[in-house]
């Protein structure tokens, strides 16, 4: 596609139901990356792919956030019993190749997600 | 402490003005910065990209780089309205793939 597309753009989920979202980044780019962007702040970094190996997921809060990418394309970041504290803006972004290689990487608009 | 600061503003200036952001940071491992713009309910687009100390410029943007001091600017002359918007630094290391941003600073030009 012409950018890293996000779905759903808005969430509003209850406290303790699972969600996923999802992102397509942009038609060849082999890494992708999930960052959390709370209102007012800078994206956080959450996890990256190459292909389909999830390189580091160094950033992801606890153990009810996991993200795959099976088939080295989409990707679904999935939040497990979800917390008021998880409300934020999830961005997706993707790039050609891998950041040391220069590359840069280019942001979707966002998931936004509200946990009431 | 965060590793990336920045003054989230609102920073607001008449139209041609000259606006300087700023960012400090403390790890010196950083050797990549970039300035992104964000305008609001959109993604992060990014505006300048540099290696290391030194100066950038690009059009009406300069981007300045003084790792002795790890502090980072952007320099915006001539200043236009549709410069009003969310400007976020980041910056990595050598080897990684993952971007450090500050929290960003909002800028108001005013016509």
């Amino acid at each position: 596609g012409a950018g890293v597309s996000q779905s759903p753009r808005y969430k509003v989920t209850k406290r303790g139901q699972d969600v996923a979202l999802r992102c397509d980044p942009i038609s060849g780019h082999v890494s992708l990356y999930w960052y959390r962007q709370a209102l007012g702040q800078g994206p956080e970094f959450l996890t990256y792919f190459n292909y389909e190996a999830q390189q580091d997921k160094s950033g992801l809060p606890n153990d009810r956030f996991s993200a795959e990418r099976p088939e080295g394309s989409i990707s679904t970041l999935t939040i497990q019993r979800t917390e008021q504290r998880d409300s934020a803006m999830y961005r997706c972004a993707s790039s050609p190749g891998q950041l040391f290689s220069g590359n840069t990487i280019y942001f979707g608009e966002g998931s936004w997600l509200t946990v009431v | 402490q965060k590793e990336v600061e920045q003054d989230p503003g609102p920073l607001s200036v008449p139209e041609g003005a000259i606006v300087s952001l700023n960012c400090t940071y403390s790890n010196s491992a950083f050797q990549y910065f970039m300035w992104y713009r964000q305008y609001s309910r959109k993604g992060p687009e990014l505006l300048m990209y540099t290696y290391s100390s030194g100066n950038k410029e690009d059009g009406r943007f300069t981007a300045q780089v003084d790792k002795s001091s790890k502090y980072i600017s952007l320099f915006i002359r001539d200043s236009q309205p549709s410069d009003s918007a969310t400007y976020l630094c980041a910056m990595r290391g050598n080897a990684g793939n993952m971007l450090t941003f500050g929290g960003g600073t909002r800028l108001m030009v005013k016509p």
